[in-house]
C-alpha cells in the first residue's frame, strides 16, 4: 500500500495558487518526498522532491512540515495546462516505489 | 537531451501470446524501472534494473520478466498473455537511488 494519503480531487481557479496536501505520517528519516503529475495519456512528469527543507524550482514549491509527517505542493499561478493527476510519493528503504491514487486537480477558467 | 523512449507506442495481441516491450533510458541513466497502469489498479511497480541487475521486484506473476543490457536499454516480456494484462506499460529511468525518475509515454498494450 502507498505510504501517502491525498485528497482524491481538488479545484483551483486559473491564476490562483494551487495547494495540494499530502500526508505521510510514517515516513522514515532517510526517505524523500517526491511529487509527480500525469496528464491524460502521458507518462508521469517529475515535479520536485525534498528531504527536510522546503524546495522550489521553476515549476513548483514543496513545503515539508518540521516533523515531516506531511507536505504541500504549491503551484504558484495555476493554468489550464496544470490540470492533471498529482502523485505524492515516499521512497521506501527497500527501494520499491509505490504510487497512490493521487489528487485529480481541476483548474477552473 | 532526449527523454525516455518506449517502443512500440501501441500493441494489440491475443490471449496466450507473448510480447516484448522496449525502453531506451535517458543517456547516462543506469537505473530503469517498469510500471503497469490500469484504470482499476492505478500505477503499479513491476521491477527495477540497475547495471544489468534486477534490484527490486513488485508483486506480479512470473509471466512478467525483464532484463537490462550493458547500454542500459531495457526490455520487459510478458508471456501467456491474459485479458487482464491490457494496460499502459511505463518505463522510467534515473541516475540512481534517491534521484528523480523520468518517465516515457508508455506502450499501450491491448489483449483481445
Amino acid at each position: 500500500d502507498a505510504k501517502t494519503t491525498q485528497p482524491p480531487s481538488m479545484d483551483c481557479a486559473e491564476g490562483r495558487a494551487a495547494n495540494l496536501p499530502c500526508n505521510h505520517s510514517t515516513i522514515s528519516g532517510n526517505e524523500y518526498v517526491y511529487w509527480y503529475r500525469q496528464i491524460h495519456s502521458q507518462g508521469p512528469q517529475y515535479i520536485i522532491h525534498g528531504l527536510k527543507n522546503n524546495e522550489t524550482n521553476e515549476m513548483a514549491s514543496l513545503i515539508i512540515t518540521e516533523d515531516r509527517k506531511s507536505s504541500t505542493l504549491i503551484l504558484p499561478h495555476a493554468t489550464l495546462r496544470d490540470t492533471a493527476v498529482y502523485y505524492c510519493i515516499v521512497r521506501r528503504r527497500d527501494d520499491k516505489i509505490i504510487f497512490g491514487k493521487g489528487t485529480r486537480l481541476h483548474i477552473l477558467p | 537531451k532526449a527523454g525516455v523512449t518506449q517502443t512500440p507506442r501501441y500493441l494489440i495481441k491475443t490471449r496466450g501470446q507473448q510480447v516484448t516491450l522496449s525502453c531506451s533510458p535517458i543517456s547516462g541513466h543506469r537505473s530503469v524501472s517498469w510500471y503497469q497502469q490500469t484504470p482499476g489498479q492505478g500505477l503499479q511497480f513491476l521491477f527495477e534494473y540497475f547495471s544489468e541487475t534486477q534490484r527490486n521486484k513488485g508483486n506480479f506473476p512470473g509471466r512478467f520478466s525483464g532484463r537490462q543490457f550493458s547500454n542500459s536499454r531495457s526490455e520487459m516480456n510478458v508471456s501467456t498473455l491474459e485479458l487482464g494484462d491490457s494496460a499502459l506499460y511505463l518505463c522510467a529511468s534515473s541516475l540512481g537511488r534517491d534521484q528523480p525518475q523520468h518517465f516515457g509515454d508508455g506502450t499501450r498494450l491491448s489483449i483481445l
